[in-house]
């Protein structure tokens, strides 16, 4: 049971330009939503998160929005840079400020191309 | 480095050997949770854990696993009698405390099986 989707595998975008990146969830209970950033051989690196009580956060050039009735969230990168070229997990968990069973997308494999 | 320490990062088991992960948390935090990550697929929860005490392992199978964090030493996931199948990275993450979020991830052991 897939609670958590990220349904792009990889998408490929020029530098300089947006990558968006989506992900859906099933769970209504998920009240915090994360993104992590891996690099290959690496562990995951948080990069962004956001409460279920707000629809969009913002952080330099990485916003996430969340659109609760979709139950749909999207990062958004702008302006793309090579050094963007990783795997991005979307992640949700319930229970407040977060809980101990965090779920994790598939992760979409995202290519800037210089 | 005061990260999360995970070794080894790469551990090679014949079938029916047993594997021993090990994870040291970031300095400061008592939590400490174990994910799986197959190829071509997402980190899957595995095991939640507080020194001395398992939280949550309800993603662990049922049968060759087991985890452990004791008062003094790191955090130890263990695999016995290993098949084919458990071949897959394994990540360590830590958090100070059980609402806390996010989880801060080692660089994970690669774990494969002759």
């Amino acid at each position: 049971d897939q609670q958590v989707k990220q349904n792009s595998p990889s998408l490929s975008v020029q530098e300089g330009r947006i990558s968006i990146l989506n992900c859906d969830y099933t769970n209504s209970m998920f009240d915090y939503f994360l993104w992590y950033k891996k690099y290959p051989a690496e562990g995951p690196t948080f990069l962004i998160s956001i409460s279920s009580i707000k629809d969009k956060n913002e952080d330099g050039r990485f916003t996430v929005f969340l659109n609760k009735s979709a139950k749909h969230l999207s990062l958004h990168i702008v302006p793309s840079q090579p050094g963007d070229s990783a795997v991005y997990f979307c992640a949700a968990s319930d229970g407040g400020t977060g809980g101990f069973k965090t779920i994790f997308g598939a992760g979409t494999r995202l290519f800037v191309k210089a | 480095n005061a990260g999360v320490m995970q070794n080894p990062r790469h551990l090679v088991r014949r079938r029916g050997q047993e594997a021993r992960l090990r994870c040291s948390p970031m300095k400061g935090h008592s939590h400490v949770y174990w994910y799986r990550q197959l190829p071509e697929e997402g980190l899957k929860f595995m095991v939640y854990l507080q020194k001395e005490n398992i939280i949550d392992e309800s993603g662990m199978p049922k049968e060759r696993f087991s985890a452990e964090f004791p008062k003094e030493g790191p955090s130890i996931l263990r695999i016995q009698q290993v098949v084919r199948g458990d071949s897959a990275a394994y990540f360590c993450a830590s958090s100070p405390g059980v609402q806390s979020q996010p989880q801060h991830f080692g660089d994970g052991t690669r774990l494969s099986i002759l």
